[in-house]
């Protein structure tokens, strides 16, 4: 089965600084698609930036980019020039192409500090 | 426009009511998804509808009654709820069929608040 971890439950970065949130993935398929979302306390759940798994470049979406590292199974997200509005709650999810099933990672509740 | 609109944003209903949460979607998609999300964890999927047929539902009780009228529209029936059963309730839809750039992308609503009491 696939799995999605999450190591850092919490996270905070100072306003305009970098933070990187890491995401790791356990699959035996080749094919899939990763995700990270953004939840803010809005509660609506908001793509940020998707990765296909047969890319090699990092996606890149304005002030977030990605290292997907495919043979360390690895998926973490910079956020570069952090803004107030950046802080909510980060959810890394996998799927695998032609599947209709998202696994979600535990999430990583980031603030960001004035 | 990627807009996922779900009614009500909140719902107090007893054990013995029967409620009905409401999705809808205007951007062609043809696989529309319920989840259900508990305070500080990651969303649990509960059912897949493709092409208007129920294509995954992820062993939920019967109390949650799924129901897909027309491809925009995605209902979710409740009735005999328990107070667990309080959560946020998310939808969301993607265009159906792999292979299709973009279609693995799920867009969500902004969640039905549900209380049981």
């Amino acid at each position: 089965a696939q799995t999605v971890t999450q190591s850092q439950p919490e996270m905070s970065v100072q306003e305009a600084e970098t933070v990187t949130l890491s995401c790791t993935y356990d699959t035996s398929e080749s094919d899939y698609y990763l995700f990270w979302y953004k939840q803010p306390p809005s509660r609506q759940m908001i793509l940020v930036i998707r990765q296909e798994a047969y890319k090699q470049q990092n996606a890149t979406e304005n002030r977030f980019s990605v290292n997907f590292q495919k043979a360390a199974k690895s998926f973490s997200l910079k956020i570069s020039d952090s803004q107030l509005g950046d802080a909510a709650m980060y959810f890394c999810a996998y799927r695998v192409n032609y599947g209709q099933n998202f696994v979600f990672g535990p999430g990583t509740r980031l603030s960001v500090l004035p | 426009d990627t807009e996922v609109t779900q009614t009500p944003k909140h719902l107090v209903m007893g054990m013995t009511n029967k409620k009905s949460l409401k999705c809808e979607q205007h951007m062609g998609h043809r696989a529309m998804y319920w989840y259900k999300q508990k305070a500080k964890k990651p969303p649990e999927l509960m059912f897949v509808y493709s092409y208007e047929k129920l294509s995954i539902n992820e062993s939920v009780p019967s109390r949650f009654s799924p129901e897909c009228p027309n491809s925009s529209l995605l209902n979710l029936h409740l009735h005999a709820l328990q107070p667990e059963d309080s959560a946020l309730y998310l939808c969301a839809s993607s265009q159906a069929g792999g292979g299709v750039i973009g279609a693995d992308t799920q867009y969500f609503g902004p969640g039905t608040r549900l209380t049981v009491l």
